[in-house]
């Protein structure tokens, strides 16, 4: 069975700190994808990044940057000099590559971080 | 702009009787979704369309329903058969089911609360 852990529930740091979340995953499947995706006290989640398996390169998308580490199925996210905006709460996901549930994101219990100034 | 749009943002419901949520999108995307977001519990999914006039349950759908006669449109119907119906409900789209992007674009949820 697929599973995402985010053992951080929640996060308090002080504006420019670096932060860093955590993401482990399970799955029995060779190729899969993994997500982030923040959802601002609005409501909705918005697409941070995707990351399949096949491609363990980190990637780094301004204050934002992404570890992925097969070997400890982890896929973990930082965020330098963090801002008060990155005030969320931020969701790791899964989902297989073929089989039929490609569509079905199974989805961490979301770690809130809070940036206070 | 295109987008998908929930609505109401806030409803509230009296025990045993049935609500039906609303959930448009103009981005033209095949799939739609269902999600459930209670505290501490992340999202699980209710029900997924691949295709208009298809739709399929995901992991918690009992108590729920949904219909997919147009593309634009999925609302869902919060049935007095859900046990806890209290809790933020999102929907989603995708431009297709497994899509290789992957994205999924969400509305901004709706809020239940069951009195």
């Amino acid at each position: 069975a697929q599973k995402v852990t985010q053992a951080q529930t929640e996060i308090s740091v002080v504006e420019k700190e670096d932060v860093t979340l955590d993401c482990v995953y399970e799955t029995r499947d060779t190729t899969y994808y993994l997500f982030w995706y923040k959802q601002p006290p609005s409501g909705e989640l918005v697409f941070l990044i995707r990351r399949n398996s096949f491609d363990e390169q980190n990637e780094i998308s301004g204050r934002y940057s992404w570890n992925f580490q097969k070997s400890t199925s982890s896929f973990n996210f930082t965020i330098t000099a963090s801002q008060v905006v990155d005030s969320a709460v931020y969701f790791c996901a899964l989902s297989e590559a073929y089989g039929g549930s490609q569509g079905n994101l199974i989805f961490g219990k979301g770690t809130k971080l809070s940036v206070k100034p | 702009d295109g987008g998908i749009t929930q609505s109401p943002k806030y409803l509230f419901r009296k025990e045993g009787q049935n609500v039906t949520l609303s959930c448009e999108q103009n981005l033209n995307h095949d799939a739609m979704y269902w999600y459930r977001q209670d505290p501490g519990q992340g999202l699980r999914l209710i029900y997924y369309s691949q295709i208009v006039n298809d739709f399929q349950k995901g992991d918690i759908a009992e108590g729920y329903s949904v219909s997919r006669e147009k593309k634009e449109s999925f609302p869902l119907t919060v049935t007095s058969a859900q046990k806890n119906p209290t809790a933020f409900y999102l929907c989603a789209s995708s431009i297709d089911w497994g899509s290789v992007t992957g994205e999924l674009f969400f509305g901004e949820g709706s809020r239940l609360t069951v009195l």
